[in-house]
């Protein structure tokens, strides 16, 4: 059975450069989520979606950021221009929406902006 | 603003011994609480919950407690074992909007031999 699938797994770029972070979740289940995870701020919800809609992007640092999610079982989290700031660890999770039900995550995407 | 404080950023404790860490909110609306653990290299995993008309909930090793008048929650792990050995969040959620769970920063630890 299948967790929830991110890649790459570890990303190094250039600042300026575009970055997408894909993410699969677990099959049935229809929400959501990307964080990112730094040293001074934890783990930070950036957006999520509940049936492919997005409910809740108030997390997204900036206009640089952008997610989609065209189906079920596919989201991208889009950088650009990536600044040397946006490196951290970023996590894909995803729950059956019920209210309260836990969160499955991914192994996450180690990005490093130059 | 940082709605959910998690002040110890590490914490070492002997094997056998009984590991305690803490969480502090502020947000009054936050009434569902979570743990989760999370190892080097892999995504956090749930680990134990609370909800706000209790204020314990015990599983195995695991114990969490709530004192909701001081908006504080601590995770109790008995005995400590060298494979608890990990980052610890703390999550919190309300019911107004129960998917979105606000995490802390986060404490590291370390149960050595």
């Amino acid at each position: 059975d299948a967790g929830v699938i991110q890649s790459p797994r570890h990303e190094v770029t250039e600042m300026g450069q575009e970055v997408t972070l894909r993410c699969k979740p677990i099959s049935g289940h229809n929400s959501l989520f990307w964080y990112r995870q730094t040293m001074m701020r934890g783990l930070e919800l950036l957006i999520y979606f509940n049936n492919n809609v997005p409910i809740d992007d108030s997390g997204m640092p900036e206009d640089r950021f952008s997610a989609k999610m065209p189906n079920a079982s596919f989201s991208t989290l889009k950088i650009q221009p990536s600044e040397p700031r946006d490196s951290a660890v970023y996590f894909c999770a995803s729950s059956f929406y019920r209210g309260g039900e836990t969160q499955y995550f991914g192994p996450g995407t180690r990005l490093l902006v130059l | 603003d940082q709605q959910v404080k998690q002040n110890s950023p590490s914490l070492s404790v002997q094997e056998g011994r009984i590991s305690i860490l803490n969480c502090d909110y502020t947000n009054s609306m936050f009434d569902y609480f979570l743990w989760y653990k999370k190892y080097p290299a892999e995504g956090p995993t749930f680990l134990i919950s609370i909800s706000s008309i209790k204020d314990k909930n015990e599983d195995g090793r695991f114990t969490v407690f709530l004192n909701k008048s001081a908006k504080h929650l601590s995770l109790h792990i008995v005995p400590s074992q060298p494979g608890d050995s990990a980052v610890y969040f703390c999550a919190a959620s309300a019911s107004t909007d129960t998917d979105k769970l606000i995490f802390g920063t986060g404490t590291r630890l370390q149960v050595f031999p």
